[in-house]
């Protein structure tokens, strides 16, 4: 089944303690991206990538890191994670960018920064 | 500042009604308006995709419009179910690979 996974589901964590959000994909997409959705803000984006090492910032990228060694995975990482930063998380591909292409979203990721 | 505005922010309506729903943006540089639907808890599933070019696109009881001159969209939803309601959300890509939300109507379709 084609789709976009995300782990974990959902997290607890402290502020301060580093930790990684994967996301991955099985339909040999170039293009995908993270996004935070708060409540009244909508989704925003954080980072995206082109195609494997290419990546840049989108709208809200502090405090975020990316790395894209592969093409199926494209893992978000919070070094420091803050309360501001408790939200909702999604990961989306498709399969490259420009106006012809879907994005298809994950299952979404709830953190919680205390 | 590239924005994306939708109205209403909520919607009730019975079920068997139609309902439309709003979007202007203002965003530049614009390559093409997507409206998607996201159930509570869900990541959001893609409606429709329309280029500056088309002016009316439609799937199944969804049909949207988009006039670039005024910078408007609007998505009517036909002959509603229970499982329509959500979240829809309007969105922009500018350029090749930036996305610009809107904040979403939710709508509650009643039996």
């Amino acid at each position: 089944e084609a789709q976009v996974t995300q782990n974990p589901r959902y997290l607890i964590t402290v502020t301060g303690k580093k930790l990684t959000v994967t996301c991955s994909q099985n339909m040999n997409h170039e293009y995908m991206s993270w996004y935070r959705q708060d409540p009244g803000l909508g989704l925003r984006q954080i980072y995206y990538s082109m195609n494997v090492e290419v990546t840049d910032k989108g709208d809200v990228p502090e405090g975020y890191k990316v790395s894209r060694k592969e093409k199926r995975n494209f893992p978000l990482i919070l070094e420091s994670p803050s309360p501001n930063q408790t939200s909702l998380y999604f990961c989306a591909s498709s399969f490259s960018g420009g106006p012809l292409y879907e994005q298809y979203f994950g299952p979404g990721t709830r953190l919680t920064v205390t | 500042k590239n924005q994306v505005e939708q109205s209403p922010q909520s919607l009730i309506i019975l079920e068997g009604k139609n309902c439309t729903l709003q979007c202007n943006y203002t965003v530049s540089p614009f390559s093409n308006l997507r409206w998607y639907k996201q159930d509570t808890g869900r990541g959001p599933v893609s409606l429709t995709i329309m280029t500056f070019s088309e002016n009316t696109k439609s799937n199944g009881r969804y049909t949207a419009t988009l006039d670039a001159d005024t910078k408007q969209s609007s998505l009517h939803i036909t002959a509603s179910q229970l499982s329509d309601s959500a979240s829809y959300i309007c969105v922009i890509l500018s350029g090749t690979y930036k996305y610009i939300f809107g904040t979403g109507t939710r709508l509650k379709v009643l039996a």
